[in-house]
C-alpha cells in the first residue's frame, strides 16, 4: 500500500449534474477525512469517519453533499445538483487514532479536482 | 477564534538562504500544530509538527519555533533549496478527538537557484 488513493483525479461536469468521488485510505487507518481546497486557500474540513461511522460534519457540507464509508474501508463523496461554487479540489486523508505524542498524523491523497461548468 | 492566520502569502528566497513562515492562532484549546508541504497537483504532505509543551522542534533543515504566550508559531527552512519550492500550510488541531485540522491560507515559497 503506497498511500491514500483518490479517483478520479479530475472531473468536469455540467451544473446540475451529480458527481461521486472515491477514496481508498491507507489500509490500517480507521479514520478517514474529507477536505475541500479552493485555489489559493488551505484545505477546509468537510467530514470525518471513524470506521464506518460518520462522526462529524462541517457546516460547509450542505444537504447536497453526502459521504459514506461502508464497512469502514473506502469512502465515497457524492455531490448532487452541482453548482459552480462546488468547483474545488476534494482531498481525502486518513489516519490512525492519535496518541499523546503524535496527535494523529493525517496522510492526504492527491485529490480530485472538480470543475463545474 | 477557529482561524489560523498565516503570513506571508508568498516568499522568494535565494538558494542557501533561510525561509521563515509565520502563523498565529486564537483558540488556546489547540494543542497540535503541524506544517504541511504541497506541490502542484498533489495533496499536502506532513513536514513537521509540534505540541505546545516544547518551544522548538528540529528535523533536518526544518525547525518549528513555538511561542505559547504569544499564540504564534513559525517554520524555518535552513539552507533553502530549489526543491523546497512549494506551498506551505500551517495547521492547528486538538490532539484528542477528531484531529480536525484548521489550516492557514498557505505560503507560496520560491527558492531561486
Amino acid at each position: 500500500d503506497t498511500g491514500v488513493s483518490q479517483n478520479p483525479r479530475h472531473k468536469i461536469t455540467k451544473r446540475g449534474q451529480n458527481v461521486t468521488f472515491r477514496c481508498d485510505p491507507i489500509s490500517e487507518h480507521n479514520r478517514l477525512y474529507w477536505y475541500r481546497q479552493t485555489l489559493g486557500q488551505g484545505p477546509e474540513f468537510l467530514t470525518y469517519f471513524q470506521n464506518e461511522a460518520q462522526l462529524e460534519k462541517s457546516r460547509l457540507l450542505s444537504d447536497r453533499f453526502s459521504a459514506e464509508r461502508p464497512k469502514g474501508s473506502f469512502s465515497t463523496l457524492e455531490i448532487q445538483r452541482t453548482e459552480q461554487g462546488d468547483s474545488a479540489m476534494y482531498l481525502c486523508a486518513s489516519s490512525l487514532p492519535g496518541d499523546a505524542n503524535s496527535g494523529g498524523k493525517l496522510f492526504f491523497g492527491s485529490g480530485t479536482q472538480l470543475s463545474v461548468l | 477564534q477557529q482561524q489560523v492566520k498565516q503570513s506571508p502569502q508568498s516568499l522568494i528566497v535565494q538558494k542557501g538562504g533561510i525561509s521563515i513562515i509565520n502563523c498565529a492562532y486564537e483558540n488556546t484549546a489547540f494543542d497540535y500544530f503541524p506544517w504541511y508541504q504541497q506541490f502542484p497537483g498533489k495533496g499536502p504532505a506532513l513536514l513537521i509538527a509540534i505540541r505546545p509543551d516544547v518551544s522548538e522542534k528540529k528535523e533536518g533543515r526544518f525547525t518549528i519555533s513555538f511561542n505559547k504566550s504569544a499564540k504564534q508559531f513559525s517554520l524555518h527552512i535552513m539552507d533553502s533549496q530549489p526543491g523546497d519550492s512549494a506551498t506551505y500550510f500551517c495547521a492547528a488541531s486538538y490532539a484528542s478527538g477528531t484531529y480536525k485540522y484548521i489550516f492557514g491560507t498557505g505560503t507560496r515559497l520560491k527558492v531561486l537557484a
